[in-house]
């Protein structure tokens, strides 16, 4: 039982475009939500995160959109480029006080772009 | 600054073997954890250490054991290797926040 769902699996987007990646939860006890991007044949590593008192983080041509009421957050990678073909995993904590710096993943999207 | 390291890279196993996975980090950190990751499943978490001398179970915890040696080592066990256990096991650590991966570690069993 996935407790983040994730889409697309895949993604393809030519150079330049914008990436979108979804991701879902129903746990409203979630406090933390990164995104982690993965090369092959690396292990993963912290791209950007919010936390669910805020609606939007932006770092560079990356943007984390988050909806609160659908219990939603997104993605979004501006400009990209065929340095960002990774796969990319979303993620969510609960109350680290009580049930620790534990993180549920979800399924990861591989994206390639195009050039 | 080495990061979260692991040993050894790959490794092929009989189903029946037994073999330790190793990770260390020198990052200082407090929390450590296993993960293993299967395609279309992400990353699933077999076990965590929340500090030296704790340890706690995680999503898939069946037929593995771990040690936490001290702060700076978190070993994986595989007492009785099944198919089932082929996969990329990742060790990782944190801070407050931010887990940090080692490189992974390709098991197969036959």
């Amino acid at each position: 039982q996935q407790q983040v769902k994730q889409s697309p699996q895949s993604l393809i987007v030519q150079k330049g475009g914008i990436s979108i990646i979804n991701c879902a939860y129903e746990n409203t006890a979630f406090d933390y939500f990164p995104w982690y991007q993965q090369f092959p044949g690396k292990g993963p590593a912290l791209l950007i995160a919010i936390r669910p008192d805020v609606s939007e983080k932006k770092e560079g041509r990356f943007t984390i959109s988050f909806n609160k009421s659908a219990k939603q957050f997104s993605l979004h990678i501006m400009d990209s480029q065929p340095g960002d073909s990774a796969t990319y995993f979303c993620a969510a904590r609960t109350d680290v006080r009580e049930y620790g710096n534990k993180l549920v993943f979800g399924a990861g999207t591989i994206l390639r772009v195009k050039s | 600054n080495a990061g979260v390291t692991q040993t050894p890279k790959f490794q092929v196993l009989k189903t029946g073997q037994s073999m330790t996975l190793q990770c260390a980090q020198d990052m200082n950190h407090n929390s450590m954890y296993w993960y293993r990751q299967d395609p279309g499943m992400g990353l699933r978490l077999i076990y965590y250490s929340a500090s030296e001398g704790t340890t706690d179970k995680g999503e898939v915890p069946n037929g593995y054991n771990v040690s936490r040696l001290n702060k700076r080592e978190f070993s994986l066990r595989l007492e009785s290797a099944a198919p089932s256990q082929t996969s990329v096991y990742f060790c990782a650590s944190s801070n407050y926040n931010e887990q940090f991966f080692g490189p992974g570690t390709r098991l197969t069993v036959l």
